[in-house]
C-alpha cells in the first residue's frame, strides 16, 4: 500500500550555484530562529541563528534573512558543495516557549 | 568539546521488550531534551529537564514511556513494553537556556521494534 508521511519540499541545485531555502513560521511573536542541517543518519546540526531584532545575519557561506512582516525566514547557501546535501530545518521560539521545528526541506546538490 | 553522546546508536528489539536509551548532555548545559523523529510526524519533543528536574512531559506518548535524569550528566528514556509503532530515531539534545539559545543534538538512537 501507499505509505503516508511528511511530504518534504525538495530543492535541487547545481554544485557551485547558490541555494535559497525558505521557511514560513507560525507565531508572529517568535523572537528567536535557528536553522539546522540534518545529514542522512545523523542528528540535526546547528547552522546559524538570528534574533527578531535583526533582519540579516551572515556566517561562513550561509546567510539567514528574516522578514517579520510576512513571517518568513530564509537560508542562503553560497557556492554549494556536495556536502551541503541534507535536510534543512528552521525552528522558532518565543520568550520562554519551547522551540518549534518546521518539517524541513531536502536539498540535493547535483555534481 | 564532546557533544551530546547517545547510546545505543542502533537497537533492534522484539515487541514487548524493554528498551532503554541513554544520553550524556554537554557539560554545563542546564537543559536536556528528548525528541523523537519519524517520517509520519517529523521531529517531536517528548520531554525536557531543567537542572535534572522534568519540566514538561506533555509530549510523552503514553505511560509506556518514561524518562529520568538522576544527575547532570546522564539521562535515560525507557519504553516498556515496546511496540512496533515506537520504531523511530530518538534524539537527545541539550542547551544552556531553554529558549533563545541553541539546542545541540546527539547523533540519535535508531530504534526498530519488530
Amino acid at each position: 500500500g501507499e505509505s503516508v508521511g511528511l511530504h518534504l519540499p525538495t530543492l535541487s541545485v547545481q554544485e557551485g550555484d547558490n541555494s535559497i531555502i525558505n521557511c514560513a513560521y507560525s507565531n508572529s511573536a517568535s523572537d528567536y530562529f535557528i536553522w539546522y542541517k540534518q545529514e542522512s543518519g545523523k542528528g540535526p546540526q546547528f547552522i546559524i541563528d538570528i534574533r527578531s531584532n535583526m533582519d540579516k545575519r551572515q556566517g561562513q557561506r550561509v546567510t539567514v534573512l528574516l522578514n517579520k512582516t510576512v513571517k518568513h525566514l530564509s537560508l542562503q547557501i553560497a557556492a554549494t558543495q556536495p556536502g551541503d546535501s541534507a535536510v534543512y530545518f528552521c525552528a522558532e521560539s518565543f520568550g520562554n516557549e519551547k522551540l518549534t521545528f518546521g518539517t524541513g526541506t531536502r536539498l540535493t546538490i547535483i555534481p | 568539546d564532546a557533544g551530546v553522546i547517545q547510546s545505543p546508536r542502533h537497537e533492534v528489539t522484539e515487541m514487548g521488550q524493554e528498551v532503554t536509551l541513554r544520553c550524556k548532555p554537554i557539560s554545563g548545559h542546564d537543559y536536556l531534551f528528548w525528541y523523537r523523529q519519524t517520517m509520519m510526524r517529523g521531529l517531536e519533543l517528548l520531554i525536557y529537564f531543567n537542572n535534572n528536574v522534568p519540566i514538561d512531559d506533555s509530549g510523552m506518548p503514553e505511560d509506556r514511556f518514561s524518562a529520568k535524569m538522576p544527575n547532570a550528566s546522564f539521562s535515560t528514556l525507557k519504553i516498556q513494553p515496546s511496540e512496533p509503532r515506537d520504531s523511530a530515531v530518538y534524539f537527545c539534545a541539550s542547551s544552556r537556556k531553554f529558549s533563545g539559545n541553541t539546542i545541540y543534538f546527539g547523533e540519535g538512537s535508531w530504534l526498530t521494534v519488530v
